[in-house]
């Protein structure tokens, strides 16, 4: 089946750097790859998924690129703020049928 | 209310208790879903159910049982757990798309739970 690795497990930041999240994932059938934030005894939330027909996506401080070939994708956050400290995951699913793997998850910190 | 509302939001158990998880999807979705998040690790599926029918069970203990009368409404009945079940376990919803993929995910707020 298939397998998503995500790093780091941690990241910490100053407010306004940017912040860089990666996966890989095993499965070269795997074409839709979304990454959810789940903030402090919240829920996770979809912020930017990536389909594999493309190979970035962008929604003003957030994008996501997709690098097939090398079966790996990224999340970056630009003029991060203390409202991104969050975890964040990144999952990976192979059809519209199937179902999401997730990463094991980034604790982001961003400290003011 | 809207959403995916689940509750109790915490719960505290013993090893010998039964007890029940719910969740409820205010979101006209037809597929839900049972996750487990324990610290340190991804997320892990447990159950599936498209239109009320389960599509997945992901080699999870009998002491989980998923019950789903309808498309709005999850139940997980717990018994006779282990303290390693110690976890937050989240409902999510989807809609199945007409053309059969499964759209995006919503979730719960979770419910903590601690096994004594």
């Amino acid at each position: 089946g298939e397998n998503v690795e995500q790093h780091p497990s941690t990241l910490s930041v100053q407010e306004g750097d940017s912040a860089v999240i990666k996966c890989t994932y095993s499965d070269s059938a795997s074409n839709y790859f979304p990454w959810y934030k789940q903030e402090l005894g919240k829920r996770p939330q979809l912020i930017i998924d990536i389909r594999s027909n493309v190979g970035e996506k962008k929604d003003q401080r957030i994008a996501v690129t997709l690098n097939k070939t090398a079966k790996h994708f990224s999340l970056h956050i630009t003029e991060t703020q203390p409202e991104d400290s969050a975890v964040y995951f990144c999952a990976a699913r192979r059809t519209s049928y199937g179902k999401l793997t997730f990463g094991q998850g980034t604790i982001l910190t961003v400290h003011p | 209310e809207t959403g995916v509302t689940q509750t109790p939001r915490h719960l505290v158990m013993g090893m010998t208790n039964k007890k029940s998880l719910k969740c409820e999807q205010h979101l006209g979705h037809n597929a839900m879903y049972w996750y487990k998040q324990s610290a340190k690790k991804p997320l892990e599926l447990m159950f599936v159910y498209n239109f009320k029918e389960q599509t997945e069970n992901n080699s999870v203990p009998s002491r989980f049982s998923p019950e789903c009368p309808n498309s709005s409404h999850l139940f997980l009945h717990l018994h006779t757990l282990q303290p390693e079940d110690s976890a937050l376990y989240l409902c999510a919803s989807s809609r199945i798309q007409d053309s059969g993929g499964t759209g995006e995910l919503f979730f719960g707020e979770g419910s903590r739970l601690t096994v004594l």
